[in-house]
C-alpha cells in the first residue's frame, strides 16, 4: 500500500462545476499536510496547507480528518485555469521529508 | 513566495558522462534541500535530503555513489549524476526549506530535464 494515495482521476469537468479530490495517508504520525498544484512539465507549487480545523482560500477548501487519515480538496466554480495535476503531500515531521501522492489530473472544459 | 533556481534547465549528454545540476535559494537561507526525480506521468520520488554542512540522507534504492549531493552553503546544493545512462533520463527537481524538521513549506526549483543518449 502506498503511503499517500489519491483518487486516480482524471477528472474532466465543465467550467463552473464543483469538484472534490480525496487523499488518504497511512502514517498516523503524520503532522503536516499540503495540496500542491503542478502544471504540465513545470515544478509543483503550493496551493494550500491543510489544517485540522479545515481552511478555505477563495474557491478552494481543504479538510483534514486525522481519525480517518483523510484529506480532501474542494474546488468550487471551476475555471479553465484550474486545469492541472493536484498533488497531496504529507509530512511526517521528524526527518522533514514529504511524501507525495501520485496526483490527480483535472481538466476543466469550456 | 521564496525563489529557487536550478541550472541548467535542460541537458542532453552522452552515456557515460557526468552531469552536475545546481539548485540555489535566491532570497532565503535553505537549511534543508531535497532532490526529487519525476518520470513521465508519475509523481515526484524523493531521492535524498541534504542539510547544509552535513552528508545527504539518501532514500532506499538511490545509489549515493551515482548521485552525488553537496550542500556546501545555505543557498546552494548540487546534484551530480555520475556516469549517466539512458535510464537516468528524467526530470530532476530540487526544493528548499528554511527549517529543519517537518511542516515547513518547500519551494521548488523549475526542474532540470536530463536526456542521456
Amino acid at each position: 500500500r502506498k503511503e499517500v494515495e489519491q483518487d486516480p482521476g482524471p477528472f474532466n469537468v465543465p467550467e463552473g462545476a464543483t469538484v472534490a479530490f480525496n487523499c488518504t495517508y497511512s502514517n498516523s504520525a503524520s503532522q503536516s499536510f499540503f495540496w500542491y498544484r503542478q502544471d504540465c512539465r513545470k515544478e509543483p507549487k503550493l496551493l494550500m496547507s491543510v489544517y485540522s480545523s479545515g481552511n478555505e482560500d477563495g474557491r478552494f477548501t481543504a479538510q483534514l480528518n486525522r481519525a480517518s487519515q483523510y484529506i480532501s480538496l474542494l474546488i468550487r466554480d471551476s475555471k479553465l485555469s484550474d486545469s492541472a495535476t493536484y498533488l497531496c503531500v504529507v509530512n511526517a515531521g521528524n526527518a522533514g521529508k514529504s511524501t507525495f501522492g501520485d496526483g490527480t489530473t483535472l481538466t476543466v472544459k469550456p | 513566495g521564496a525563489v529557487v533556481s536550478q541550472h541548467p534547465s535542460w541537458v542532453i549528454c552522452k552515456s557515460g558522462t557526468s552531469v552536475k545540476i545546481e539548485c540555489r535559494s535566491l532570497d532565503f537561507q535553505a537549511t534543508t534541500m531535497f532532490w526529487y526525480r519525476q518520470f513521465p506521468k508519475q509523481s515526484l520520488m524523493l531521492m535524498a535530503t541534504s542539510n547544509e554542512g552535513s552528508k545527504a540522507t539518501y532514500e532506499q534504492g538511490v545509489e549515493k555513489d551515482k548521485f552525488l549531493i553537496n550542500h556546501a552553503s545555505l543557498t546552494l546544493s548540487t546534484l551530480t549524476v555520475t556516469s549517466a545512462h539512458p535510464e537516468d533520463s528524467s526530470f530532476y527537481i530540487c526544493s528548499a526549506s528554511s527549517g529543519r524538521g517537518g511542516g515547513h513549506e518547500q519551494f521548488f526549483g523549475p526542474g532540470t530535464r536530463l536526456t542521456v543518449l
